[in-house]
């Protein structure tokens, strides 16, 4: 059976700090992964990754994939309390059709 | 930006009703997606759709059926709604243009948040 788990499920931590989510993943015909980030609301997209070992960055945030061991890591660096949500990690299958989505990891960021 | 709208935020409904949930997409997607996301289970896929009039299971697609008549409107049916459909339920669409294996990802509504008494 497909699944992609996430560590830790939550965290919390003070601003400025560095954090690693982390999401493994066991899904046959693997496509790509992606982050994304929930607030109160709609998830929204943060990085899809499709190859191994090239970082994407955006701001503070960046991610990286290995292929070889399965898994993903989303870097935050001098977090601030609007990182505060909670970061979901999915995978997609080689067809499109479907993402399976991990439990998320809960980041709050403290002032 | 791409503009995925759920027609309700909360939502209380009594068990037994028939419960429609309506989503709709402003960016001309193929596929339209139907999630439910509980605590410690994260989001779970109910039903998909490809295209008008297509239609695909999910992972938890009992209790629950869906309508594609167009192509920017995905309905969500709860045929007899039960307390354990209470959940938040959130609609996504997705572009497959350009391939099969288009790497576009999916785009989230704000969720409505469903009771069922």
């Amino acid at each position: 059976e497909d699944k992609v788990v996430q560590s830790p499920l939550s965290l919390v931590v003070h601003e400025g700090d560095t954090v690693t989510l982390n999401c493994s993943y066991e899904v046959t015909n693997f496509r790509s992964l992606l982050w994304y980030k929930q607030e109160k609301k709609a998830p929204t997209f943060l990085f899809m990754l499709t190859s191994s070992g090239i970082e994407k960055k955006s701001g503070r945030l960046s991610s990286i994939l290995d292929k070889k061991e399965l898994f993903s890591i989303l870097n935050i660096t001098a977090t601030q309390t609007g990182d505060s949500a909670i970061y979901l990690c999915a995978v997609l299958n080689q067809a499109g059709t479907a993402l399976i989505f991990g439990k998320g990891t809960t980041l709050s960021v403290s002032s | 930006d791409v503009k995925v709208t759920q027609s309700s935020r909360y939502l209380v409904k009594r068990t037994g009703e028939k419960v429609f949930l309506e989503c709709v997409q402003d960016m001309d997607h193929e596929n339209m997606f139907w999630y439910r996301q509980d605590p410690g289970l994260g989001l779970r896929l109910i039903y998909f759709s490809y295209d008008v009039k297509m239609k695909e299971k999910g992972d938890i697609p009992e209790g629950y059926s869906v309508s594609r008549e167009k192509k920017e409107r995905f309905s969500l049916i709860l045929e007899s709604a039960s307390t354990n459909q209470t959940s938040m339920y959130l609609c996504a669409s997705r572009s497959s243009t350009g391939t099969a294996y288009s790497n576009q990802p999916q785009h989230f509504g704000d969720g409505t948040r469903l009771s069922i008494l």
